[in-house]
C-alpha cells in the first residue's frame, strides 16, 4: 500500500536556524514521484518540488534543499537560515506512475508538519 | 487564466442540508480531483475524473457524489450534510494522468462547516 509519513507534527525554530522536515514513504511501484507542498496561513497549496524515483541527486533551490534516499525511503526537506515567511504547513506527497495500471496522477499526502519560525 | 476556481469559499450548513461545491478550470485539463483536508491531517482524495463522463472513487467517497458533464466543471455534491464533513475542500486539475508530465493545479479551497 502507498503511504506517506511525516512524523513531525510541529516544529518551532528561531529565525536564521536551519530546519529539516522529514518524510518517509511506502510504495510497491518502482516508478513514482515525490512532492513537497507548502500551505501558508492563507490556506492555498504551493508546489515546491517534484522528484522521480530514478533521480536521487539532491536538489538545492535558494535556501531550500531536498535529500532523496531510496535506501531509507525518505525525501527530507531542509530550510537553511529560516525566515518568518517560511512559517507554514509543509506536506510531502507521493504519486505512482502506474506500474500496476494506468497512471491517474493521484496524490497521497502525509499529514503535514507545521513549521513556526519565531522572529 | 483563472486556473482552478472553487465556489463558495466559505459555507455553513445545518445537519441534513444539501449543497454543491463548484469547481471550474479553464485549462482544458482532462483530469480533475476533489480532496478534503481535516484539521491536522493531510489531504485525502474523495473523487476524481479522467475526462468528461468518467468519474471514480478515491479514498473517502462516502457521503459525496460527483458528476463530470463537461471538461471544465467537476461539482461535488453533499446530499445529507453531517458534522464529519466539516472540512476544507480542494479541487485540482491536471492535463494528464502522468505525475512526471504534469503537476496538479489546485484551487484556493472551500471551507465548509456543518452544525
Amino acid at each position: 500500500a502507498q503511504k506517506v509519513t511525516q512524523a513531525q507534527t510541529e516544529i518551532s525554530v528561531v529565525e536564521k536556524e536551519d530546519v529539516t522536515l522529514d518524510c518517509v514513504y511506502e510504495t510497491r511501484d518502482t516508478t513514482y514521484y515525490l512532492f513537497w507542498y507548502k500551505q501558508p496561513p492563507s490556506g492555498e497549496l504551493v508546489f515546491l518540488i517534484r522528484r522521480n524515483s530514478f533521480d536521487e541527486q539532491n536538489e538545492i533551490s535558494g535556501r531550500y534543499s531536498w535529500n532523496f534516499q531510496k535506501s531509507t525511503s525518505s525525501f527530507n526537506f531542509t530550510i537553511t537560515a529560516s525566515q518568518v515567511v517560511d512559517s507554514a504547513v509543509y506536506f510531502c506527497a507521493l504519486s505512482e506512475a502506474g506500474n500496476y495500471g494506468g497512471a491517474t496522477n493521484k496524490l497521497i499526502f502525509g499529514t503535514g508538519t507545521l513549521l513556526a519560525v519565531q522572529p | 487564466n483563472a486556473g482552478v476556481t472553487q465556489t463558495p469559499k466559505f459555507r455553513i450548513l445545518k445537519i441534513g442540508q444539501s449543497m454543491t461545491l463548484q469547481c471550474t478550470q479553464d485549462m482544458n485539463h482532462n483530469y480533475m480531483y476533489w480532496y478534503r483536508q481535516d484539521p491536522g491531517m493531510g489531504l485525502k482524495l474523495i473523487y476524481y475524473s479522467v475526462g468528461a463522463g468518467i468519474t471514480d472513487k478515491g479514498e473517502v467517497p462516502n457521503g459525496y457524489n460527483v458528476s463530470r458533464s463537461t471538461t471544465e466543471d467537476f461539482p461535488l455534491r453533499l446530499e445529507l450534510a453531517a458534522p464529519s464533513q466539516t472540512s476544507v475542500y480542494f479541487c485540482a486539475s491536471s492535463s494528464s494522468g502522468s505525475p512526471g508530465a504534469n503537476v496538479l493545479t489546485f484551487g484556493a479551497g472551500s471551507r465548509l462547516t456543518v452544525l
